[in-house]
């Protein structure tokens, strides 16, 4: 079974300042692991996902995460924050059966101040 | 293509009533999940069809809610009779591979139904 934790459900960082979202997720099996954005009143959109490989990946909009398969962590960041990053951040993990769900964490909240 | 369309985007019902929500895939995807939105709760997955046959639907909270998909394009979310502790935001999701290793090509979310029952 998976799951999905994420530190802080809201975070807030000024214009320009580094984005750091964090992800620590437990699975008894080699996970795939997802960070999707929900914009309001949106649907939820992929924002990068890992596999297998290369453990830094580079996703949409400036935005990437690394997995550290020691800490079991896949932690978001993004260099400038933009006050269009202003969203809900989830968090997700996946095994690789059929029979596994995507599990989705509680998500971050993340204000942009000005 | 248009993304995964939902209709209502705003349902707003009394206790006891019938409430149908609505989904359209993309085109091509094969697999179509129904997830609920609470504060409470976070996102829950309530069913998932796989080349319009369900295939896991242990978490549809209980009798009142069904779900169907009759063809490629379509899925419904039933719930009937409503109650207050069923106001939430629905969405549904597409995906080309469905779920396990399919996972990996991303899930396409609609925009959601929000639900209000008094």
């Amino acid at each position: 079974a998976q799951s999905v934790t994420q530190l802080g459900s809201h975070v807030s960082v000024s214009e320009g300042a580094l984005v750091l979202l964090r992800c620590n997720y437990s699975s008894s099996v080699p996970p795939y692991l997802f960070w999707y954005v929900q914009y309001p009143n949106q649907g939820l959109q992929l924002l990068l996902k890992y596999t297998t490989g290369a453990t830094l990946v580079k996703g949409i909009n400036g935005f990437e995460a690394e997995f550290k398969k020691s800490e079991t962590s896949f932690h978001l960041t993004k260099p400038s924050a933009h006050m269009s990053d202003a969203a809900e951040y989830f968090c997700a993990v996946s095994g690789q059966t059929s029979y596994d769900k995507v599990i989705f964490g509680p998500g971050t909240s993340l204000s942009v101040i000005p | 293509d248009a993304g995964v369309i939902q209709s209502p985007r705003h349902e707003v019902t009394e206790m006891g009533q019938e409430v149908t929500l609505r989904c359209k895939p993309i085109s091509g995807h094969n697999s179509l999940f129904w997830y609920r939105q609470t504060m409470m709760r976070g996102l829950e997955l309530l069913i998932y069809f796989n080349n319009n046959v369900p295939i896991d639907d242990s978490g549809m909270p209980e009798d009142r809610f069904s779900a169907k998909m009759p063809n490629a394009s379509f899925s419904t979310l039933k719930i009937q009779p409503s109650e207050p502790r069923d106001s939430a935001v629905y969405f549904c999701a597409s995906s080309p591979r469905g779920q396990g290793a399919g996972a990996n090509y991303g899930y396409t979310f609609g925009s959601g139904t929000r639900l209000t029952v008094v």
